[in-house]
């Protein structure tokens, strides 16, 4: 089946610092990805929509300045945490949507960020 | 409003017996996708199953079923012959016109001998 890829599976970091977590679409093309956080024992949030070549579209309440999405290519979309913070410390997950495809949507093993 | 309810925040079963893990969906839209995925402790999302609002017969994968009651807006998944590694979080999911996903909460189930 389709793979996704994310990267680093976990990152520590200091407050003030950025951090970036990638998105791949390993054997596949991928128009569209999502981005999601997870906070402890609760659901997943989602909190953009990326599109390849275009803006990215976020949920309410999201900063965008706060989380930079770049989606350059049809396999890579990139999530910046930036000026990190303890509260910025979670479990981040991304999808992909195979273009053309029926909409079935492929994760990644998620990424998980801890800021000291 | 597009919402998924979980109301069953814990759930356990004996190995070997079914389970079943309520679902409720709120949508105005005809036409919509029901998923249901598993997380395990690693944090992964595994997909389990989909129900397609048109669909006319509830979806079945191995061990899993989908109770598709389109006037009630359930998407019930049972689970037959619960297994140990069956133990995990499970999140229902309705996608609309798009690719996006909304989450229920969520319901843990605790698989024990």
């Amino acid at each position: 089946g389709a793979v996704v890829s994310q990267h680093p599976s976990w990152v520590i970091c200091k407050s003030g610092t950025s951090v970036k977590i990638e998105c791949r679409s390993l054997d596949f093309q991928a128009t569209t990805m999502f981005w999601y956080r997870q906070f402890p024992k609760q659901s997943l949030m989602l909190m953009a929509t990326s599109n390849e070549g275009s803006k990215a579209t976020y949920e309410q309440g999201v900063e965008k300045d706060k989380f930079l999405i770049n989606h350059a290519s049809l396999t890579l979309s990139t999530l910046t945490v930036t000026s990190a913070h303890p509260e910025d410390s979670s479990f981040y997950i991304c999808s992909a949507a195979q273009t053309g495809s029926d909409g079935e949507l492929f994760f990644g093993e998620g990424s998980r960020l801890t800021v000291l | 409003a597009q919402k998924i309810t979980q109301t069953q925040p814990g759930m356990f079963v004996q190995e070997k017996e079914a389970v079943t893990l309520d679902c409720t969906y709120d949508t105005s839209d005809p036409s919509y996708g029901l998923f249901w995925y598993k997380q395990p402790s690693s944090g992964e999302m595994i997909f389990l199953i989909y129900q397609g609002s048109y669909d006319q017969q509830n979806a079945t994968e191995g061990r899993y079923s989908l109770n598709f009651q389109k006037a009630r807006k359930s998407a019930n998944l049972v689970i037959s012959a619960s297994q140990l590694g069956d133990s995990a979080m499970y999140f229902c999911a309705m996608s609309l016109n798009t690719d996006k996903l909304i989450f229920g909460t969520g319901t843990r189930l605790q698989v024990f001998p």
